[in-house]
């Protein structure tokens, strides 16, 4: 069965600089993608950053971007110019091509400090 | 445009008590999903259907109940509480297969099973 882990449970950073959040996975398949989910207080989930296994190019969005190393099994969340509205729980996510069973970590907590 | 809805937002039940968590979207689509979040966990997922009539498990079935008679609604229910079913139930919906497009999430239901 595939496997996500955060490794870091807790994070921290001062406003307007760079955090990265770690996620390892753990397949045997090609085909798959990977996301990163934020949990604001409000509980909502929100997709931050999606990044398909067939693209060697790393996906970015705005301040936010990855760095997926296929071959280590690792998919990175970096955080450029962290905002304090950026506090919030963060989750790594795989599922494999063709399945609709999505695989999250256990999350990351991370704290913007003003 | 209300997107996910879920009710209710908070739910104390005693042990073997039933009820429904109810589903609703307004987006016209197809794929809809139940998850848990547990503490120290991440996120589940306990049900899915790809469509009206079609449900299919995801990783921890056991003790829920789903139907899709319409593309809005996807109730989850539960027979008989047991407090290990205590959690924060979320409901997310897609355009398509979980891994091509985005889920949006519904805001989530506290459940307590004292």
């Amino acid at each position: 069965a595939q496997t996500v882990t955060q490794s870091q449970p807790e994070m921290s950073v001062q406003e307007a600089e760079t955090v990265t959040l770690s996620c390892t996975y753990d397949t045997s398949e090609s085909d798959y993608y990977l996301f990163w989910y934020k949990q604001p207080p409000s509980r909502q989930m929100i997709l931050v950053i999606r990044q398909e296994a067939y693209k060697q190019q790393n996906a970015t969005e705005n301040r936010f971007s990855v760095n997926f190393q296929k071959a280590a099994k690792s998919f990175s969340l970096k955080i450029s110019d962290s905002q304090l509205g950026d506090a919030a729980m963060y989750f790594c996510a795989y599922v494999q091509g063709g399945s609709e069973k999505l695989v999250f970590g256990k999350g990351t907590k991370l704290t913007v400090n003003p | 445009n209300a997107g996910v809805t879920q009710t209710p937002k908070f739910q104390v039940l005693k042990t073997g008590q039933s009820m429904t968590l109810q589903c609703a979207q307004d987006m016209n689509h197809e794929y809809m999903s139940w998850y848990r979040q547990d503490p120290g966990m991440g996120l589940r997922l306990i049900h899915y259907s790809v469509g009206a009539g079609i449900t299919d498990q995801g990783e921890v079935p056991n003790g829920y109940n789903v139907s899709r008679s319409t593309t809005e609604d996807f109730p989850l229910r539960l027979l008989s509480a047991a407090p290990s079913q205590t959690s924060v139930y979320f409901c997310a919906t897609s355009t398509g297969f979980f891994a091509k497009n985005i889920q949006y999430f519904g805001a989530g239901t506290r459940l307590s099973v004292l």
